[in-house]
């Protein structure tokens, strides 16, 4: 079972909905959850982070964490085709000391 | 404020040579990441820093594979003897303390010929 897992895509969703991510991790002790947006030859670039249950805002981004499901999630809202992108999730566990990052999920937002 | 900063930006070498990676972190960032990445597929740990020091080595693929970070800044990555399997893009990433929000570099891409 892979650590943190995400469905590879491709996500296609029209210009102006919706798009949703998931991610899935598998250790109970994780604390610190992330989302990244890479563009193709670029470096991850961090969206959002967040730490406890519940809902995080920032613009049209959205992050959902469920500790107990062991479930994070990340909505864009208003999609534009500039976020056409790979969605990488990371987990933090202080154990460990590492970031473990999911391999992505492809966006393609259709003008 | 600067950024993390990565250099070289691109690196071709032989077969064989030993070739250096250098990450400058965010003024004040404790932990230090370097990651790789192949074509097509996702990150891959290689080493943590907590100030000068490396409580986690494991991810480095072979002895091949040494870093070090001085001043609790600059970290360098050497690569010995490179091969082939070695192309990859290298990044660096730094967070305030580890477990916080980690920012990455551009990376350098390396290329063995």
């Amino acid at each position: 079972q892979k650590e943190v897992e995400q469905n590879s895509g491709p996500l296609s969703v029209p210009e102006g909905a919706i798009a949703s991510l998931n991610c899935t991790y598998s250790d109970r002790g994780s604390q610190s959850f992330f989302w990244y947006r890479q563009y193709s030859g670029k470096s991850p670039e961090l969206i959002m982070s967040i730490y406890s249950n519940g809902d995080k805002e920032d613009g049209r981004f959205t992050a959902q964490l469920n500790k107990a499901s062991q479930y994070v999630s990340l909505l864009i809202r208003d999609s534009q085709p500039s976020d056409s992108a790979t969605y990488l999730c990371a987990v933090y566990t202080s154990g460990t000391y590492k970031y473990i990052f999911g391999t992505g999920t492809r966006l393609k937002v259709l003008a | 404020g600067a950024g993390v900063s990565q250099s070289p930006s691109n690196k071709v070498t032989e077969k064989g040579k030993d070739v250096e990676l250098r990450c400058d972190p965010i003024s004040g960032h404790t932990a230090l990441y370097w990651y790789r990445q192949s074509l097509g597929q996702g990150l891959e740990f290689l080493i943590y820093f907590q100030g000068n020091s490396a409580p986690d080595k494991s991810g480095l693929p072979s002895d091949r594979f040494s870093a070090e970070r001085t001043g609790g800044s600059v970290s360098t990555l050497t690569i010995q003897r490179t091969q082939q399997e070695d192309s990859a893009v290298y990044l660096c990433a730094s967070s305030f303390l580890r477990g916080n929000e980690q920012f990455f570099g551009p990376g350098t891409r390396l290329t063995v010929l």
